[in-house]
């Protein structure tokens, strides 16, 4: 079955740590991969999208993402976390609108 | 501004009393999308709607309606409401195309008791 899985539900760094939160999918083609972010009572926005081309996409607020078809995994990654960074972050395959559980971020001070 | 908007932000209600949340659109969108977020569950997707007069079940249809009388109206409606369908839901767009980027309303938060 097409999936998209989140593995870790809530990750705790420390302000200036780095940050990566795992995304694996279950497709049969190369799906279209997006990251969202969810701040507390906010709708959510989209951080960076990979269509194809360039395994390493740049998006918003520092964040990127790395496409690995071998591990069928899209990691995001940020070299320092924020304060402000402290959201619910969503993976999400666009082929058939399908989202991951979530990863909830804690930054600690 | 290009914007979802969903009315109401917040809504208490009984079992059984038909309700509405309203989704408006002002990018001139064909798709149009309604999903609950329930704790430890992410986003499900309710309905969506390839252009007007066009609509099709997500993966948790049941107890929900929809309509696309106009491009950039997309109403959820709750005939009779159970405690079940307490949660978070938003609206989405996009433009058509394979992966577009879809634009999210604020959300309602809708207890149902």
């Amino acid at each position: 079955a097409q999936s998209v899985t989140q593995p870790d539900i809530h990750i705790t760094v420390s302000e200036g740590a780095s940050l990566e939160l795992r995304c694996n999918y279950s497709y049969g083609a190369t799906p279209y991969l997006f990251w969202y972010v969810q701040s507390p009572g906010q709708g959510l926005q989209l951080l960076l999208k990979y269509f194809s081309g360039d395994t390493l996409v740049q998006g918003i607020k520092g964040f990127e993402a790395e496409f690995k078809r071998s591990q069928s995994s899209f990691n995001l990654r940020k070299p320092s976390v924020h304060w402000s960074d402290a959201a619910e972050y969503f993976c999400a395959v666009a082929n058939d609108m399908r989202f991951g559980a979530g990863t909830r971020l804690t930054v600690k001070p | 501004e290009a914007q979802v908007t969903q009315n109401p932000r917040y809504l208490i209600t009984v079992t059984g009393k038909k309700l509405t949340v309203t989704c408006s659109q002002n990018m001139n969108h064909e798709y149009m999308s309604w999903y609950r977020q329930d704790p430890g569950l992410g986003l499900r997707q309710i309905y969506y709607s390839m252009n007007v007069e066009v609509t099709d079940k997500g993966d948790v249809p049941e107890g929900y309606k929809v309509s696309r009388k106009e491009k950039r109206n997309f109403p959820l409606i709750l005939e009779s409401p159970s405690p079940n369908q307490t949660s978070l839901y938003f609206c989405a767009s996009s433009s058509l195309g394979g992966g577009n980027e879809q634009f999210f309303g604020p959300g309602t938060r809708l207890t149902v008791l």
